[in-house]
């Protein structure tokens, strides 16, 4: 079962610009997370903001979480080539299991 | 550093035999699970493990089982391998749920990518 939705299914951008990506959920969480996945790879975990949180940033990622409208949006400030990956939201409605999107392709051209 | 790793990066097997994915994590962590990964569908979580022995079934348990007999250590295993499981199969690991804080974030493993024919 999916929670969350990741919306563009795909992001084109050149080197330098902004990335924002956003995520939309269904039942009530305790924490929404961002995960990071190179291609062929595992996923790397980003970030996770609680749900009593509205924004949250690390480095040039910034997360933002709204409960009542059940959605979230990471952004990536002056991105660059390396930050080619595709990018997943999860959400917690279940205790200790995750359930994630089906993410965002981003792709940065340099 | 946490690390989890997953016996093989890519393996091939016939329709029908019997296939071990394995999985290691160093960190203590309580929970471990196993996903599956398709275009567009996102992972899809087969099982969970939130102690040693102990399991759960996740979205998509048919046709496959699991073994946990050491903390660090938990086997995924096709019974009657079919092409249907072709597919990107990925472990994590995380430690236990925190109320209020919710679930912990999970460490990956570097993903099998497996092919029946």
């Amino acid at each position: 079962s999916q929670q969350g939705e990741e919306d563009p299914q795909a992001l084109s951008i050149q080197e330098g610009e902004n990335a924002t990506m956003n995520c939309s959920y269904k039942t009530s969480i305790n924490n929404l997370q961002w995960y990071r996945q190179n291609s062929g790879r595992g996923l790397v975990h980003l970030i996770l903001i609680r749900s009593n949180e509205r924004e949250k940033h690390s480095g040039r990622l910034r997360v933002t979480l709204d409960t009542s409208k059940k959605s979230s949006s990471l952004l990536i400030t002056a991105s660059r080539a390396a930050d080619t990956a595709s990018y997943f939201c999860a959400t917690d409605p279940y205790g200790n299991k995750l359930v994630f999107g089906a993410g965002t392709i981003l792709r940065v051209k340099s | 550093d946490v690390k989890v790793t997953q016996s093989s990066r890519y393996l091939v097997k016939r329709t029908g035999e019997k296939v071990f994915l394995e999985c290691v994590q160093d960190m203590d962590h309580e929970n471990m699970f196993w996903y599956r990964q398709d275009p567009g569908l996102g992972l899809r979580l087969i099982y969970f493990s939130y102690d040693v022995k102990m399991k759960e079934k996740g979205d998509i348990p048919e046709g496959y089982s699991v073994s946990r007999e050491k903390k660090e250590r938990f086997s995924l295993i096709l019974e009657s391998a079919s092409t249907n499981q072709t597919s990107m199969y990925l472990c994590a690991s995380s430690f236990s749920y925190n109320s209020p804080g919710g679930a912990y974030e999970q460490y990956f493993g570097p993903g099998t990518r497996l092919t029946v024919t």
